[in-house]
């Protein structure tokens, strides 16, 4: 099947800085991806649409200058997070899908804490 | 996108039998279904989709009746690594491709 991955896996910053997550499309072309937000308890909830070649879609509520969202080949997104603080602590979760399916695949999920 | 409402937890024994029903009642005609299983601190992982009548794979069965107003997930025999959050969602053919997650069913497989 279809394998998305995340890097990195967990990471520990200091308030106002900024951290990178990378998702990758291991064995397909994805020209959308999605990143969600997952707070303990809770669902997931969708913070934007990434498509490759094009400026993000981000749903309502989502900050897209902290959260910056770039697509910039058809196998890597990455999202920024961008000044972080205590409140963007979060497990941050990706997923991609091949061009002609409409199945999403999920990443492993990157675990922030915001020191 | 049609939202979803699904019990929040459900309690089961190994070996048995477990039905998780979904109600979607604004479902659209281009509309397809999908449910996701989710373990702590893990990406949800595909289960299993479809649009209409029955689908199975190897490790589940969906139902869907007529109207598609629901749908229901059957797992057969669920041991304890069945224990995880179980998500059905309603995704749009002429969309975005987006999927909107409901709170999902908690299942706890107990010995």
């Amino acid at each position: 099947g279809a394998v998305v991955s995340q890097h990195p896996s967990w990471v520990i910053c200091k308030s106002g800085t900024s951290v990178k997550i990378e998702c990758r499309s291991l064995d397909f072309q994805a020209t959308t991806m999605f990143w969600y937000r997952q707070f303990p308890k809770q669902s997931l909830m969708l913070m934007a649409t990434s498509n490759e070649g094009s400026k993000a879609t981000y749903e309502q509520g989502v900050e897209k200058d902290k959260f910056l969202i770039n697509h910039a080949s058809l196998t890597l997104s990455t999202l920024t997070v961008t000044s972080a603080h205590p409140e963007d602590s979060s497990f941050y979760i990706c997923s991609a899908i091949p061009g002609q399916e409409y199945e999403q695949y999920f990443g492993p999920g990157t675990r922030l804490t915001v020191t | 996108l049609a939202k979803t409402t699904q019990p929040i937890s459900m309690d089961s024994y190994e070996g048995q039998e477990v039905n998780i029903t979904c109600s979607h009642n604004n479902i659209a005609t281009n509309d397809y279904i999908t449910w996701y299983q989710q373990f702590p601190s893990q990406g949800p992982r595909f289960i299993i989709q479809g649009y209409k009548t029955k689908v199975t794979n190897e490790v589940a069965s969906l139902f869907i009746p007529a109207d598609r107003k629901s749908s229901t997930l059957s797992l057969p025999r669920v041991s304890l690594s069945d224990t995880a959050v179980y998500y059905c969602l309603v995704g749009s053919m002429d969309s975005s491709y987006k999927l909107i997650f409901g709170s999902g069913t908690r299942l706890l497989v107990r010995p």
